[in-house]
């Protein structure tokens, strides 16, 4: 199998505060993994790739300086959203993808529904 | 820019009725195309794809051709289960660039 999870589920945190979402790929190396953001009833939009031991690439529009990612080990993605505001409101979701497999063949963990107040 | 366009959901259907999801899309180049399904507390799972122009896609009853006339990537199935019920999402990828391009996904419920 390919699994991927997600920590927390669902998390409320007040403005201002920093939140942190773990991904882990629990039987499988990832050397890619992607973090996306999706809004209500709209697409997921892809945030950022990153790649083990380097920086992450994220995509235009999207400040690097308040979702920071850190992709510390083959199987370990964060993203930590710093002084969030209610804007920042929204369900993140992780993939990764395997050595050797094309991009599409992403596995997605469950989501994070962040709630900020 | 690139971009796919999904029907709005929910789709209700009643179990071994015909499925239709319409899928449409806008590239400048040849992408290849994908759908994904998210059951309830999951995470989304390639469901199918077809990389180019006439191509089948086909997986667990379900099927999608590749319309390059039309731009299109319907997803069919000739007879739901109530298992079926899920989110599905169309999706492109351009030209083996990685970055995936999601439709807002429709929510299919099968009823018994």
């Amino acid at each position: 199998g390919a699994v991927v999870s997600q920590h927390p589920s669902r998390v409320i945190c007040k403005s201002g505060t920093s939140v942190k979402i773990e991904c882990r790929s629990l039987d499988f190396q990832a050397t890619t993994m992607f973090w996306y953001r999706q809004f209500p009833k709209q697409s997921l939009m892809l945030m950022a790739t990153s790649n083990e031991g380097s920086k992450a690439t994220y995509e235009q529009g999207v400040e690097k300086d308040k979702f920071l990612i850190n992709h510390a080990s083959l199987t370990l993605s964060t993203l930590t959203v710093t002084s969030a505001h209610p804007e920042d409101s929204s369900f993140y979701i992780c993939s990764a993808s395997k050595p050797g497999q094309g991009y599409y063949e992403q596995y997605f963990g469950p989501g994070t529904r962040l709630t900020v107040t | 820019g690139d971009s796919v366009t999904q029907m709005e959901g929910p789709v209700t259907l009643s179990e071994e009725a015909f499925l239709t999801i319409n899928c449409t899309y806008t590239a400048t180049g040849y992408p290849s195309l994908f759908w994904y399904v998210q059951y309830p507390g999951e995470g989304l799972q390639l469901l199918l794809k077809a990389t180019k122009a006439d191509d089948k896609g086909s997986n667990k009853g379900f099927e999608a051709t590749y319309r390059k006339e039309t731009t299109s990537f319907h997803l069919e199935k000739g007879s739901v289960q109530v298992s079926d019920s899920a989110v599905y999402f169309c999706a492109l990828e351009m030209d083996s660039s990685y970055k995936l391009i999601f439709g807002s996904g429709t929510r299919l419920l099968v009823r018994p």
